[in-house]
């Protein structure tokens, strides 16, 4: 079946660390975005990727870091950096990036800062 | 600028009412845009979405929702609610960001259907 896998599913961290939020699909899409998801916000955009080895800042890039070595793989790490880390994170993909058609989105990450 | 606003942040309505969720949007070209939902703890899935087609638009689970430009509305409408239509909902205007586009989420509506 094609989609969006995310892992893990949930993750737990210490004030300090960085830690890495795997994305990955099979839908041959060629934009990736990575959301985070607080209570009563709604989405807001932290990074997207069009193709291979490019992306851009998202609307909260700060204390974040991507890559995109592959197509299908778009990992997130979120540094100590970030202020207040705790929230649900969302990956999705688009097959192109004109807007028209939609994103699919994977199953999300909670992390949790202890 | 791109923008969404969702009016009510809860809506309850009763099993085999009526459901009525509303979504304006700003935006300085024409807009495409989507309604998502979301059941807890779990990704979003597309319900419909307006790509400058038919006005009405027709979606999963009989949702449907209308383009009404000289409102800049897109409200989501249901004619008969079931139990297991509770969750959050979420409109999303596409917009332009340098050579790409991007979703602008309004910040959503949660859905309660009370027995």
């Amino acid at each position: 079946d094609g989609g969006i896998t995310q892992s893990p599913k949930y993750l737990f961290r210490k004030e300090g660390q960085n830690v890495t939020l795997s994305c990955e699909q099979n839908l041959n899409h060629d934009a990736m975005y990575w959301y985070r998801q607080d209570p009563g916000q709604g989405l807001r955009l932290i990074y997207y990727s069009q193709i291979v080895n490019d992306f851009q800042k998202g609307d909260i890039a700060e204390g974040y870091s991507v890559s995109r070595e592959k197509k299908e793989s778009f990992p997130l790490t979120v540094t100590s950096a970030q202020k207040n880390p705790t929230a649900f994170y969302l990956c999705a993909s688009s097959p192109e990036d004109r807007g028209r058609n939609e994103q699919f989105f994977g199953p999300g990450t909670r992390l949790t800062v202890l | 600028a791109q923008s969404v606003t969702q009016l009510g942040s809860h809506v309850s309505v009763s099993e085999g009412a009526l459901v009525l969720l509303r979504c304006n949007y700003s935006s300085s070209v024409p807009p495409y845009l989507f309604w998502y939902v979301q059941y807890p703890n779990q990704g979003l899935q597309l319900l419909l979405k307006y790509t400058s087609a038919a006005t009405l638009v027709k979606g999963i689970n009989g949702f449907e929702a209308e383009f009404k430009k000289s409102e800049t509305s897109f409200h989501l409408t249901k004619p008969s609610a079931h139990m297991s239509d509770a969750a959050e909902y979420f409109c999303a205007v596409s917009r332009v960001s340098g050579s790409a586009r991007q979703l602008t989420f309004g910040s959503g509506t949660q859905l309660t259907v009370l027995p």
